[in-house]
């Protein structure tokens, strides 16, 4: 079956490292979205990417990166700068036909704590 | 930017009909989307309706669109405790990424 695979399921951070989040799909899409949940808020944008190589900030991308080497894979890194890491973070991706009207399809999140 | 509002809580009782509603600022998007989230999970599309639509059916789920008054909702008939989760209502404004609201916690007593 196609999804979208993200792991670990659990993560944890000591101060001052940096740790990276898995996200790879096998349902041919193009663009792929990171996404920040807090409880009792919306979801944040992080980062997305419409293509291969290339990837827009979006509204929360300070203290995070990522990388687009692969269509299937988009990973992002939670950075020692990201002051306050600990939230529930979802991928998702969508076809590549007006890709911003179509249904979002997510992983089932990596939730990361602070030790 | 456009802004999506949902109230933060509903519970209702099993068997009863939930309303959960969800107001928007931008009336450019052409989909307008219902995502269901189960407790420790990701989101799953649950429904959506076009927006040259007032209303669409789908077995216990009915959703209303008001372009007018920017409002839109979401119907669930004979609620189940299965149906207990958050529910999250995406708008995308025009040609860019869908804004979702905060969430609304159905919460189903039996």
């Amino acid at each position: 079956d196609g999804g979208i695979t993200q792991s670990p399921k659990y993560l944890f951070r000591k101060e001052g490292q940096n740790v990276t989040l898995s996200c790879e799909q096998n349902l041919n899409h193009d663009a792929m979205y990171w996404y920040r949940q807090d409880p009792g808020q919306g979801l944040r944008l992080i980062y997305y990417s419409q293509i291969v190589n290339d990837f827009q900030k979006g509204d929360i991308a300070e203290g995070y990166s990522v990388s687009r080497e692969k269509k299937e894979s988009f990973p992002l890194t939670v950075t020692s700068a990201q002051k306050n890491p600990t939230a529930f973070y979802l991928c998702a991706s969508t076809r590549d036909t007006s890709p911003f009207q179509a249904p979002q399809h997510f992983g089932d999140g990596t939730r990361l704590s602070i030790l | 930017g456009e802004d999506v509002e949902q109230s933060l809580f509903l519970s209702v009782r099993e068997g009863d009909s939930s309303v959960i509603n969800c107001t928007y600022t931008d009336s450019s998007s052409t989909y307008l989307y219902w995502y269901k989230q189960e407790p420790g999970a990701g989101l799953q599309l649950l429904t959506y309706i076009f927006s040259n639509m007032d209303m669409k059916q789908d077995q216990r789920l009915t959703v209303l669109l008001n372009k007018k008054d920017k409002h839109l909702s979401l119907r669930i008939a004979d609620t189940q405790t299965g149906d207990s989760a958050i529910y999250f209502c995406a708008v995308p404004p025009g040609s860019y990424i869908p804004t979702f609201g905060r969430g609304t916690s159905l919460i189903v007593h039996p």
